[in-house]
């Protein structure tokens, strides 16, 4: 079955820093890529995803890079603030009609103010 | 906030009991799928439903069990319970399985086994 690596497990940036999380999967069947954002004692909530046939996703100052060939993909996050320390998650699915997600073992990211 | 809730909040259960979580999804969206979420852990898929069948499982033993309603909510039944179960249960909504890929989850129920 798919399996998802993710690094680093702990990343500390200071305000206004970006912040770069990376994921490894397995399975080359994977075409879907989700992140998602942890806050302690809530439910992972959905932040942005990307799908196998594009390479880069943007929304404000989040951002999605896949490359299909290395298997990886990552999340950037620029002007970081406080409010964005969390726990980020990120998944991989197969396509087909069970879109079951294979989850990373998270990023506790804090940032300084 | 997702429209996906979930019930009860906690549950503390002694081992070798069975549970039920309750899970009603986002409206509009017709597959629900479960996953259990240990602590410092990322979620682990335990199975979905689609049009109240079962439509792909997790590696789960079988008394991890669920059903899906016609008004498409759902529960996941848990019996012989172990320690080992005592996680953050979530459930998570999505549209068709055809259509959209997005999964939103509820808050969870966090079970403690005894």
């Amino acid at each position: 079955g798919e399996n998802v690596e993710q690094h680093p497990s702990t990343l500390s940036v200071q305000e206004g820093d970006s912040a770069v999380i990376k994921c490894t999967y397995s399975d080359s069947a994977s075409n879907y890529f989700p992140w998602y954002k942890q806050e302690l004692g809530k439910r992972p909530q959905l932040i942005i995803d990307i799908r196998s046939n594009v390479g880069e996703k943007k929304d404000q100052r989040i951002a999605v890079t896949l490359n299909k060939t290395a298997k990886h993909f990552s999340l950037h996050i620029t002007e970081t603030q406080p409010e964005d320390s969390a726990v980020y998650f990120c998944a991989a699915s197969i396509g087909g009609s069970a879109r079951q997600l294979t989850f990373g073992s998270g990023t506790q990211l804090t940032v300084l103010p | 906030e997702t429209g996906v809730t979930q019930s009860p909040t906690h549950l503390i259960k002694t081992r070798g009991q069975q549970v039920t979580l309750r899970c009603s999804s986002q409206s509009g969206h017709n597959t629900v799928s479960w996953y259990q979420q240990a602590l410092g852990q990322g979620p682990q898929f335990i199975f979905q439903y689609y049009r109240e069948e079962e439509n792909g499982r997790g590696n789960f033993p079988p008394r991890f069990s669920g059903l899906q309603f016609p008004n498409y909510s759902s529960e996941l039944n848990v019996n012989a319970l172990e320690l080992d179960d005592s996680a953050l249960y979530l459930c998570a909504s999505s549209l068709t399985l055809a259509g959209g890929y997005e999964q939103y989850f509820g808050p969870g129920t966090r079970l403690t086994v005894t």
